[in-house]
């Protein structure tokens, strides 16, 4: 059975950073992409980054670049997203999102909630 | 970046009757990747349709996707309280990847 489990959300301050994990088990996680897609307190869904199963290929959106980094460790079936300079309208549920071998996504996890604010 | 639109913001129906919803991309996919979500509240989305218009494993023939290039539906027939929830639409054809604004789905 497919899991994925984040973790490492909480309140940070305007300006502070963060670092989420994602924990993923019953797939063989070095073949598959992985992403983050959050969803603002009564809002709608938003994608935020992606990274290829061997880890050399990232993407973004706009509202994230330069500030977070995606990365992954295939040895311990982890995905991170490194958050920096974190403002208010950051603040989401984020989740951890597998992508299927026909690139849509297709397991999602339950998400770990990061609220921005002082 | 692909702008997805859905219509209607909100759809009210009663049990047993049919919803149609829109999902209008602002460029062509050119390879129909195009996804349905549903989601319930405090829970995580959950995978409907792949590819406009196949549907993912467990999920009831009565959900059904259709559409290509920029135009794209999701229709369910014989509507059970169940199915009452913010529907995405969602495209992995170019990168960035993006989501619709989504739709509500509510009892009449």
């Amino acid at each position: 059975e497919v899991q994925l489990v984040e973790s490492g959300g909480g309140l940070v301050q305007p300006g502070g950073s963060l670092r989420l994990s994602c924990s993923a088990s019953g797939f063989t996680f070095s073949t598959y992409d992985m992403h983050w897609v959050r969803q603002a307190p009564g809002k709608g869904l938003e994608y935020v980054s992606g990274i290829i199963s061997h880890g050399d290929g990232t993407s973004y959106a706009d509202s994230v670049k330069g500030r977070f980094t995606i990365s992954r460790d295939n040895s311990k079936n982890m995905m991170y997203l490194q958050m920096t300079s974190l403002r208010t309208d950051d603040t989401a549920m984020f989740y951890c999102v597998k992508t299927s071998n026909l690139y849509f996504l297709d397991y999602w996890g339950q998400g770990t909630l990061v609220t921005v604010s002082s | 970046e692909i702008v997805l639109t859905q219509s209607p913001g909100t759809l009210s129906l009663s049990l047993g009757e049919s919803a149609t919803l829109s999902c209008r991309a602002s460029q062509s996919l050119s390879r129909s990747y195009l996804a349905w979500y549903q989601q319930k509240p405090g829970q995580a989305p959950r995978l409907l349709i792949y590819g406009a218009s196949s549907r993912a494993t467990g999920i009831p023939d009565r959900f059904s996707g259709s559409g290509s290039e920029t135009d794209f539906t999701l229709s369910i027939s014989r509507l059970e309280p169940e199915d009452f929830a913010v529907y995405y639409c969602h495209q992995y054809d170019k990168s960035p990847r993006t989501f619709g604004q989504g739709t509500k789905l509510e009892i009449k």
